[in-house]
């Protein structure tokens, strides 16, 4: 599974966007990328994959340049409740199952 | 919007004592997970399901170690005699089938198992 590196905290305010880049040189063809959002003492919750170009869903946006080799993640208007540790993984299309491969993920801290 | 529900919430246990965490998958979903979390550190695989078996397993889930399906709907994990250093959050998650697609994973609650 390709290792990814993203920023280990990030701060903001309020009302602003946020962009978290995550790195993933050694993307395979078949891996998809896929990011997810920790609360302290609950499980991950997903929030968004894609594979190229841009997806956006009703949380987040999510921009791949064509080279693959980063990825970041956009959440607009961040609000006191989207303070969490948020994961960058990637993850091979296997036509099976496939573990999750968690790194140390990026802290947010939004302040009012 | 269906869940992986897990129970309990919180579970207290002596050393050595067996515990049976549970887990009620999503319930069109055919992947099962576990995944444990210690205080402060990451999440971390302990054992995928499929079709009644174990796909994979880490080098963290040892013979102490168990999961089973004893129904349609409930995965269980269950550590035969716990140490002091079991004691963390542990995540069940399933998925579907991915078929041509990546297979997202949803996680449960945790449970978060002390070990005294």
């Amino acid at each position: 599974l390709a290792k990814t590196t993203q920023p280990i905290s990030m701060d903001s305010y309020e009302g602003q966007e946020v962009n978290i880049t995550c790195s993933h040189n050694n993307i395979a063809t078949n891996d998809y990328i896929t990011w997810y959002q920790q609360f302290p003492s609950q499980g991950p919750r997903f929030i968004i994959q894609g594979y190229k170009t841009k997806v956006t869903n009703e949380v987040a946006s999510l921009f791949i340049p064509a080279d693959r080799k980063s990825s970041t993640l956009s959440l607009p208007r961040v609000s006191l409740s989207d303070t969490a540790v948020y994961y960058c993984l990637v993850d091979l299309v296997s036509g099976g199952y496939n573990k999750l491969i968690f790194g140390a993920g990026t802290r947010l801290a939004v302040h009012p | 919007e269906p869940e992986v529900t897990q129970t309990p919430s919180h579970q207290v246990t002596q050393m050595g004592q067996e515990v049976i965490l549970r887990c009620v998958p999503i319930s069109n979903h055919l992947y099962f997970y576990w995944y444990r979390q210690i205080l402060g550190q990451k999440v971390e695989f302990l054992v995928s399901f499929y079709n009644n078996e174990i796909s994979e397993k880490s080098e963290i889930f040892d013979d102490q170690f168990s999961v089973e399906r004893p129904d349609g709907s409930n995965f269980t994990l269950k550590i035969r005699s716990t140490k002091l250093e079991d004691s963390a959050m542990y995540f069940c998650a399933s998925s579907e089938a991915p078929g041509l697609v990546s297979n997202i994973q949803y996680f449960g609650a945790g449970t978060r198992l002390s070990v005294l």
